[in-house]
């Protein structure tokens, strides 16, 4: 079974500050990581994945998370926050050995910028 | 590429009714999903398509919920006898199988508020 962590619910920066949010998973099976975003009313938008190969996976926006098989991390950071990326932050995971797509959302992080 | 489309984005019903919820998929996407998400949690999987054949429901689906995809394409999800707890927002999302693991792609959910 598959699992995700996010630690805090918000999180707080202001603009042009680095943005870290994290996420921590447990899987038996090596995982398919994802970032998503979601902006107030509507779906999730996929900032990055990550499946197999390089552990730095850079995606849309300027954001970039690593895979820390021995920390089961996967943690998505952007140098510099930009107003636009208020929005809330949902970790998932997959098993690669399901055959499709069963993703295990974290509970979110609502990321909150100031000017 | 005009996105996935859910329809209606809002409906309000009155406890005991049911609702009938549809979602158009990326045209050339023949997997397709059906996630729901309460406030303040991530979405959670209820069920998946392939094509027409439906071949996996979540334990979070009970005997009221019914989805189809008679024809591969559209897909509609009924609540019948709906509850309180029955309000949340229900995403669906589509994907290609020719692409292992392809990433999904999400509409802007419908939102249930039962009364």
């Amino acid at each position: 079974a598959q699992s995700v962590t996010q630690l805090g619910s918000h999180v707080s920066v202001s603009e042009g500050a680095l943005v870290l949010l994290r996420c921590n998973y447990s899987s038996s099976v090596p995982p398919y990581l994802f970032w998503y975003v979601q902006y107030p009313n509507q779906g999730l938008q996929l900032l990055l994945k990550y499946t197999t190969g390089a552990t730095l996976v850079k995606g849309i926006n300027g954001f970039e998370a690593e895979f820390k098989k021995s920390e089961t991390s996967f943690h998505l950071t952007k140098p510099s926050a930009h107003m636009s990326d208020a929005a809330e932050y949902f970790c998932a995971v997959s098993a690669w050995n399901t055959g499709f797509q069963k993703l295990v959302f974290g509970t979110g992080t609502r990321l909150l910028v100031s000017p | 590429d005009t996105g996935v489309s859910q329809d209606p984005r809002h409906k309000i019903t009155k406890r005991g009714q049911n609702v009938t919820f549809r979602c158009d998929p990326i045209s050339e996407h023949n997997r397709l999903y059906w996630y729901r998400q309460t406030l303040g949690q991530g979405p959670e999987f209820l069920t998946y398509f392939q094509n027409e054949a439906q071949l996996e429901k979540s334990r979070l689906l009970s005997d009221r919920f019914s989805a189809e995809r008679p024809k591969g394409s559209f897909s509609t999800l009924e609540i019948q006898r709906t509850e309180q707890g029955d309000s949340a927002m229900y995403l669906c999302a589509s994907s290609l199988d020719r692409v292992s693991n392809s990433p999904l792609h999400f509409g802007n959910g419908t939102r249930l508020t039962v009364t």
